[in-house]
């Protein structure tokens, strides 16, 4: 099976804009969440989609955004890019629940 | 609060030497965890998860529910080991199980 993919793979967006990322999961996989990766904070959970209704969230503010199609494909927006949104944007599927498989990250660069 | 502490940022072995990479984690229920590993340029990959009681590549990790620990273990470290590790809880959140929790990770190197 085609592991999890992630596009585009590399971002650079400026401040204020907003950006949109795609993650295709593992066949089968109903499941997909969004990780944002940094340097200071770690991995840090944004959300999880689940037959495209969002089943659970993490502690990130609104201008975080996902959403989960009809083929298990999901995207997460951001709005009103800020510096500090610089990261590596890491998407995971899973058969319902329990062990995720990664996709190999979106890194965003906000200028 | 659900919590995984790693307290290594960095462990360096030897080629040939034990080693152990600690977690400990704070969950208030029946937690389920995990190591994934992370080797040079590559992905996020699942190493393994306590429910599957395996040996992956050697190494091994029990989950000690009294110590609140998940230690990953092997016996004879390998150069090819060295990678960035992390362990993971599966926390219950909303009645689901879709997020998972990490520590910071431990950078291991084992040097020839």
């Amino acid at each position: 099976k085609a592991g999890v993919t992630q596009t585009p793979r590399y971002l650079i967006k400026t401040r204020g804009q907003q950006v949109t990322l795609s993650c295709s999961p593992i066949s089968g996989h109903r499941s997909v969440s969004w990780y944002q990766q940094t340097p200071g904070q770690g991995l840090q959970f944004l959300f999880e989609y689940f037959s495209e209704t969002q089943r659970n969230k993490g502690n990130f503010p609104g201008r975080f955004s996902g959403r989960q199609f009809s083929n298990s494909r999901s995207e997460m927006n951001v709005s009103t890019l800020e510096l500090g949104d610089s990261a590596l944007y890491l998407c995971a599927s899973s058969l319902s629940s329990g062990a995720q498989y990664f996709g190999p990250g979106t890194r965003l660069l906000v200028l | 609060a659900q919590r995984v502490t790693q307290p290594e940022k960095l462990l360096s072995v030897f080629k040939g030497a034990p080693v152990e990479l600690k977690c400990n984690y704070s969950y208030s229920g029946s937690p389920e965890l995990f190591w994934y590993v992370q080797y040079s340029r590559q992905r996020l990959q699942l190493l393994l998860r306590h429910i599957s009681r395996e040996s992956i590549k050697g190494f091994t990790a029990d989950l000690n529910k009294g110590e609140t620990s998940f230690h990953l273990k092997k016996p004879f470290a390998q150069e090819e080991d060295s990678a960035m590790y992390y362990c993971a809880l599966s926390g219950n959140y909303g009645g689901s199980q879709g997020n998972l929790i990490f520590g910071k990770g431990t950078k291991l190197s084992v040097k020839p």
